[in-house]
């Protein structure tokens, strides 16, 4: 039990379907994060939200969508996605003050993305 | 664009050997993070380094942080096949607004019964 849950585990996807994948944490972080694992890369930040605000957007293609509705969930939307998308889809969350991480990244356990 | 070069990439060794892997940049970082990725799951922080010089130890694992905050090493004693898992050093940018944590690509150990 990591306090970040992140739903499904596995998703496997055609190009022209519409999925979502859910992080949920109970640590009571204010800030949320999703990044990409491909194999042989480094981790990438995608989005990162502060108290529910999106703050960062790293050239992110529109076919992904992120939602925050509160400080404890997060969401990714997938739409039209390409088969270079598969990879695992990390959310994480930390603490913030005034902008800035003030202590660790929590990791789920991850998403792993395949698609077809 | 700061990066974080780790090596190195493969490491498989026999069980009670000891190892070392490198965490490099050319940049400078306020924080380096160490992190441990097993598969199927999410990395966990195993420490974080703050100051130039600073060593910090975790039962077998020895922690290191360059004096000029550009690079680290984790060294790890008497390896154990728990031990297994992917080995992530991550570093915190100097003078950036929010969070901008840059991840090095990892280390994959294989610690062999």
């Amino acid at each position: 039990e990591t306090g970040v849950t992140q739903t499904p585990r596995h998703l496997v996807m055609g190009m022209t379907n519409k999925k979502s994948l859910k992080c949920e944490q109970h640590l009571g972080h204010n800030a949320m994060y999703w990044y990409k694992q491909s194999a042989k890369k480094p981790l990438e930040l995608m989005f990162v939200y502060n108290f529910k605000e999106q703050t960062e957007n790293n050239s992110v293609p529109s076919r992904f969508s992120p939602e925050c509705p509160n400080s404890s969930h997060l969401f990714l939307h997938l739409h039209t996605l390409q088969p270079e998308d598969s990879a695992l889809y990390l959310c994480a969350s930390s603490q913030a003050i005034g902008g800035r991480r003030t202590g660790e990244l929590f990791f789920g356990e991850g998403s792993r993305l395949t698609v077809l | 664009t700061q990066l974080l070069e780790q090596s190195p990439q493969f490491l498989s060794i026999q069980e009670g050997e000891n190892l070392t892997v490198y965490c490099n940049s050319s940049s400078v970082f306020s924080s380096l993070q160490w992190y441990r990725q097993e598969p199927g799951e999410g990395p966990v922080l195993l420490v974080t380094v703050v100051t130039g010089g600073e060593v910090k130890k975790l039962k077998r694992l020895t922690f290191q942080f360059g004096d000029a905050r550009k690079d680290s090493s984790l060294h790890i004693t008497a390896a154990q096949p728990g031990d297994t898992g992917l080995y992530l050093c991550a570093g915190d940018q100097v003078g950036t607004s929010y969070d901008k944590v840059i991840f090095g690509p990892g280390t994959s150990l294989s610690v062999i019964p």
